[in-house]
């Protein structure tokens, strides 16, 4: 299957700061790209989707002002959390689609985010 | 009502067993289904997919469509501890191909 990296893979940052998570797909070309958030022994939500050149669209409920996200080319988007609060603390996932290859998504290895 | 309803456990078992990981959908419309598997503090990766009614079989794993109860189901065969995760149902979502998911149900096999 194809390969989605994320990165990082945990993060530890102080309250009020900015975190950015990148994700890249390493063997395609996404044309969209998910976020995702996961609390613990929760599931995962969606958060925004991104198309390669356009603006993201935003789950209700999520700040677009808060989490910025960019997709800049058809290999990567990033997911900037900004003046981030302990409450901001989950699991991030990104997933990148690629119309060829069937429509499937891949994830990749989430980032564990903690606000102190 | 939540689109996709999942037991989330947890679920220990012995090593051997039969395990049934079971979801219920709300939406007739939903046409695609999806198992994840994921292992703590990763990413999930796709098990295996549906698409309408029926039964598909990869190895030791078999996913099951019941579109007139609104059901899906997993059964893994011969379960070995290395099957030790979470399992997540999921059905695709919006116009763009977003997943929507179950809670998870959290599987341990014990040796």
């Amino acid at each position: 299957g194809a390969v989605v990296s994320q990165h990082p893979s945990w993060v530890i940052c102080k309250s009020g700061t900015s975190v950015k998570i990148e994700c890249r797909s390493l063997d395609f070309q996404a044309t969209t790209m998910f976020w995702y958030r996961q609390f613990p022994k929760q599931s995962l939500m969606l958060m925004a989707t991104s198309n390669e050149g356009s603006k993201a669209t935003y789950e209700q409920g999520v700040e677009k002002d808060k989490f910025l996200i960019n997709h800049a080319s058809l290999t990567l988007s990033t997911l900037t959390v900004t003046s981030a609060h302990p409450e901001d603390s989950s699991f991030y996932i990104c997933s990148a689609r690629e119309e060829n290859r069937g429509g499937e998504a891949f994830f990749g290895q989430g980032t564990r985010l903690t606000v102190v | 009502q939540k689109e996709v309803e999942q037991d989330p456990g947890p679920l220990s078992v012995p090593e051997g067993a039969i395990v049934s990981l079971n979801c219920t959908y709300s939406n007739s419309a939903f046409q695609y289904f999806m198992w994840y598997r994921q292992y703590s503090r990763k990413g999930p990766e796709l098990l295996m997919y549906t698409y309408s009614s029926g039964n598909k079989e990869d190895g030791r794993f078999t996913a099951q469509v019941d579109k007139s109860s609104k059901y899906i189901s997993l059964f893994i065969r011969d379960s070995q501890p290395s099957d030790s995760a979470t399992y997540l149902c999921a059905h695709q979502g919006g116009s763009q191909g977003n997943l929507i998911f179950g809670k998870g149900t959290k599987l341990s096999v014990k040796p």
